[in-house]
């Protein structure tokens, strides 16, 4: 079985702060997204990177950055934290070609304060 | 750009009785994959269907089947005899099969909750 995991299930942060948020996945899946879970918007992509080191902005980047130095783990970055990034995190996977099917870890439920 | 519309925030259905979940989309292409998703309460999501667009024939999974309207844009969910394990958020999907890069990402609607009562 495929298995996204995700470092922390819930986590509060300070306005202002630098945050990490990390994902792991185990099924050497070229693509890795992160995505954000808003009430009444769905799921919006921040980031997505198709290989190490490669990386595109999604359609809500802004106050974001993304990092890539092993297939496995990609990692979403709040640079400086701002109440109006609270919200639920999902990191996804999938294979470049095939299925197309994504992947979900269980997300990360961050509140700043 | 593609756009998802779920028009249906929440749903309810008794248990063993069959719902129908709704969704719309728009877009000029003519190949795409669309999803449905299921996410229950505080669980990852799922893939519960898909569907390819070139292929005429309804997809099917067990209790779970797909009214797939190709000109019409509509990608209906039908669960037949709903169980207690069914409640969730719903989320229907969109995938490009152009280019690449964040063509390659999913297009999501803002989901339907389904309560599933006794």
């Amino acid at each position: 079985d495929v298995k996204v995991t995700q470092s922390s299930r819930y986590l509060v942060k300070r306005t202002g702060e630098k945050v990490f948020l990390e994902c792991v996945q185990d099924m050497d899946h070229e693509n890795m997204f992160w995505y954000r879970q808003d009430p009444g918007l769905g799921l919006r992509l921040i980031y997505f990177s198709y290989d190490v080191k490669m990386k595109e902005k999604g359609d809500i980047p802004e106050g974001y950055s993304v990092s890539r130095e092993k297939k496995e783990r990609f990692s979403l970055i709040l640079e400086s934290a701002s109440t109006n990034q609270t919200s639920m995190y999902l990191c996804a996977s999938s294979l470049m070609t095939s299925s197309y099917e994504q992947y979900f870890g269980p997300g990360t439920r961050l509140t700043v304060t | 750009a593609q756009t998802v519309t779920q028009s249906q925030p929440e749903m309810s259905v008794q248990e063993a009785e069959t719902v129908t979940l709704s969704c719309t989309y728009d877009t000029s292409e003519s190949d795409y994959y669309l999803f449905w998703y299921k996410q229950p309460p505080s669980r990852q999501m799922i893939l519960v269907i898909r569907q390819e667009a070139y292929k005429q024939q309804n997809a099917t999974e067990n209790r779970f089947s797909v009214n797939f309207q190709k000109a019409a844009k509509s990608f209906s969910l039908k669960i037949s005899d709903s169980q207690l394990g069914d409640a969730a958020m719903y989320f229907c999907a969109y995938r490009s099969l152009l280019g690449s890069g964040t063509a390659s990402k999913l297009t999501f609607g803002t989901g339907t909750r389904l309560q599933v009562t006794l």
